[in-house]
């Protein structure tokens, strides 16, 4: 258990609708990091908030955006949903500016 | 983020031990590597994190060349459930943005 939790587990919608995914990372980080996998592209990095403040964007469509509260859980919102975002969406955290990031288990998406 | 290549499979037996190397040719004064390993379905998880030289924990070992092209994973002993995904990553240390960019890691199989 990596300390860091995720909501839902699995999400099955249709396409066209909006979700959304909850994060809520580990006790004392700062820091929290969406990726997405899918199987044909791998793990993506999305996109990574610091204390409140977007820090990084990655492969993050502008159909989705995210943000992190102010007790740090971060909510990642997937609209106008197309069957290419089925994937594991990952949360991950870290105590600082680190490379050691720890991933909570994942919410499966099913866009039908 | 320096590119990394490492092997795409590798198959071992249970005991013995596990060398995974990767290469990073390209890798900055400020990079630091770190390896993480995923079990399908799961989130990737921390296993090590170097920047020259040799660095052990309860896990892995890293060994890292002085000119730090190149770092290798040692897996002592391994066991069926060692059978995952093992990934390299190179990044810097500095700034505030901390993006992992996977690449397609190294599938090690563990046979009985």
């Amino acid at each position: 258990d990596s300390g860091v939790t995720q909501t839902p587990k699995h999400l099955i919608t249709a396409t066209g609708q909006r979700v959304t995914l909850r994060c809520s990372p580990r006790s004392g980080d700062l820091s929290v990091y969406w990726y997405q996998q899918s199987l044909d592209q791998g793990l993506q990095f999305l996109i990574q908030y610091y204390n409140g403040e977007e820090r990084a964007k990655g492969n993050i469509l502008e159909r989705f955006s995210a943000q992190q509260f102010p007790d740090l859980h971060s909510e990642l919102n997937l609209s106008s949903l197309e069957l290419g975002d089925s994937a594991l969406y990952f949360c991950a955290s870290s105590r600082d500016r680190s490379y050691e990031q720890y991933f909570g288990p994942g919410t499966r998406l099913t866009v039908t | 983020l320096a590119k990394t290549t490492q092997p795409i499979s590798m198959d071992s037996y249970e005991g013995q031990e596990v060398n995974i190397t990767c290469s990073h040719n390209n890798i900055a004064t400020n990079d630091y590597i770190t390896w993480y390993q995923q079990f399908p379905s799961q989130g990737p998880r921390f296993i090590i994190q170097g920047y020259k030289t040799k660095v052990t924990n309860e896990v892995a070992s890293l060994f890292i060349p002085a000119d730090r092209k190149s770092s290798t994973l040692s897996l002592p002993r391994v066991s069926l459930s060692d059978t995952a995904v093992y990934y390299c990553l190179v990044g810097a240390a500095s700034g505030s943005a901390r993006q992992l960019t996977f690449g397609s890691g190294t599938q090690l199989t563990v046979l009985p």
